[in-house]
């Protein structure tokens, strides 16, 4: 089945760094999404990408699907607090998502 | 904004009864609904896709007669876990497309399920 590979695993920064994140798979994608999930909660969405080479903000997060279609990477500029959780990159084919094993973001003030 | 319930949010049984989780769209018709799990520290895996009016389709490796699907009108999708075990406890979350829009899920915020 597809799959993604979602790295880093985990990441503790100091407040006010960037954070990058990225997402590859060896399948080719119609959209990627990037959600954001705190404990006992469902995930929200933060960016969906839905063209090749398309970059999207949103505040302080930047993300991009991949050229090739089968890659998405998602920054955050200038981190807060409230920015911990764990992060999810998605691709879409069809109807349907594949998630990947998320990234962990701490950040300490 | 597309709002997503589910019902109850925790649930503890004991095993061999079977219990039932809601999802309901709030404020959108959704022709389609998705049941997801997601076991401690790990990623949400989709289990299987719920159509409105017609049977579910399941993801391999989903046992079909023990998750029953029932996707009985626009804005709601149940999901029976029948016969549940210690090995089914998890965090189970739908998702829903808006029948309109169609690209997007929106998720619920899950059910903890427990079994004793």
């Amino acid at each position: 089945g597809q799959q993604l590979n979602q790295s880093p695993q985990s990441m503790f920064i100091q407040e006010g760094e960037d954070v990058s994140m990225n997402c590859t798979s060896s399948s080719i994608f119609n959209t990627w999404l990037w959600y954001k999930q705190d404990p006992g909660e469902g995930p929200v969405l933060l960016i969906a990408l839905y063209k090749a080479g398309e970059l999207t903000s949103n505040g302080r997060l930047t993300a991009q699907f991949g050229i090739t279609r089968k890659d998405s990477f998602l920054n955050i500029s200038a981190s807060i607090p409230s920015d911990v959780g764990i992060y999810f990159c998605a691709g879409g084919y069809g109807n349907k998502l594949v998630f990947g094993a998320g990234t962990i973001l701490r950040v300490k003030s | 904004g597309a709002v997503v319930s589910q019902h109850p949010s925790r649930v503890i049984c004991k095993s061999g009864t079977s219990v039932k989780i809601e999802c309901r769209s709030l404020d959108f018709q959704a022709t389609t609904m998705f049941w997801y799990r997601q076991f401690p520290k790990q990623s949400l895996m989709l289990m299987a896709t719920s159509n409105e009016g017609s049977k579910a389709t399941y993801e391999q490796g989903v046992e079909k007669d023990k998750f029953l699907i029932n996707h009985a009108s626009l804005t709601l999708s149940t999901l029976t876990v029948t016969s549940a075990h210690p090995e089914d406890s998890s965090f189970y979350i739908c998702s829903a497309l808006d029948r309109v829009v169609g690209s997007e899920q929106f998720f619920g915020p899950g059910t903890r399920l427990t079994v004793l």
